[in-house]
């Protein structure tokens, strides 16, 4: 299957500010990515879906000012949490799809938000 | 509200013993997958299931995939101190982008020595 990275792996900020989250396709080339967020002993809640040279579709309820995705090219999609608030602090995990739809996982991204 | 059901949400068991959890979507599904989330890790893909009464097996696994797609369910027979983990079934909808699923809240698996 494919595999993802995203860095960082864990993250502390101060309320206020803004952190970006990479998440990279590395042997495949990844039209769609998917970024969830998954709060302790939860499920997994999708928040978007990013495309590959378009905008990001969100879910909703999500806000898009304040996550902002951007896929720039095949192989990286980024997430942006703007305006951090301790509200915000959970486990980001990105996607992508393989052939017949089943989703190969980044390691994920411990955001804590002080 | 939530589309697809899981049940139980957390399940302990002794290490030897079976177990099992369930799944059911309020509509019918493309396919059903699961995955395995360890303990401060990521979902890990297991397998998918696309027909209609389909059974898969795995070693000690046993998915099945409902006649109407509408549930599934993964068993594990003699359970052992590796299966560990939230087992999260999620679903696709006719339709809908690929790859993207509605997800069950999970079953929460400890299994005691």
């Amino acid at each position: 299957g494919a595999v993802v990275s995203q860095h960082p792996s864990r993250v502390i900020c101060k309320s206020g500010t803004s952190v970006k989250i990479e998440c990279r396709s590395l042997d495949f080339q990844a039209t769609t990515m998917f970024w969830y967020r998954q709060f302790p002993k939860q499920s997994l809640m999708l928040m978007a879906t990013s495309n590959e040279g378009s905008k990001a579709t969100y879910e909703q309820g999500v806000e898009k000012d304040k996550f902002l995705i951007n896929h720039a090219s095949l192989t990286l999609s980024t997430l942006t949490v703007t305006s951090a608030h301790p509200e915000d602090s959970s486990f980001y995990i990105c996607s992508t799809p393989g052939d017949l739809g089943e989703q190969y996982f980044g390691p994920g991204t411990r955001l804590t938000v002080t | 509200g939530q589309q697809v059901m899981q049940i139980p949400q957390y399940q302990h068991v002794q290490e030897g013993e079976d177990f099992t959890t369930y799944c059911n979507s309020s509509t019918t599904l493309s396919n059903i997958q699961w995955y395995k989330q360890r303990p401060g890790g990521h979902p890990v893909f297991l397998i998918q299931l696309v027909k209609s009464g389909e059974v898969k097996k795995q070693k000690r696994l046993t998915f099945q995939f409902g006649e109407a797609k509408k549930n599934s369910s993964l068993h594990i027979t003699a359970t052992q101190t590796t299966d560990v983990g939230t087992y999260f079934c999620a679903g696709q909808r006719r339709g809908s982008t690929l790859g993207r699923l509605y997800f069950g809240r999970g079953t929460q698996l400890t299994v005691w020595p």
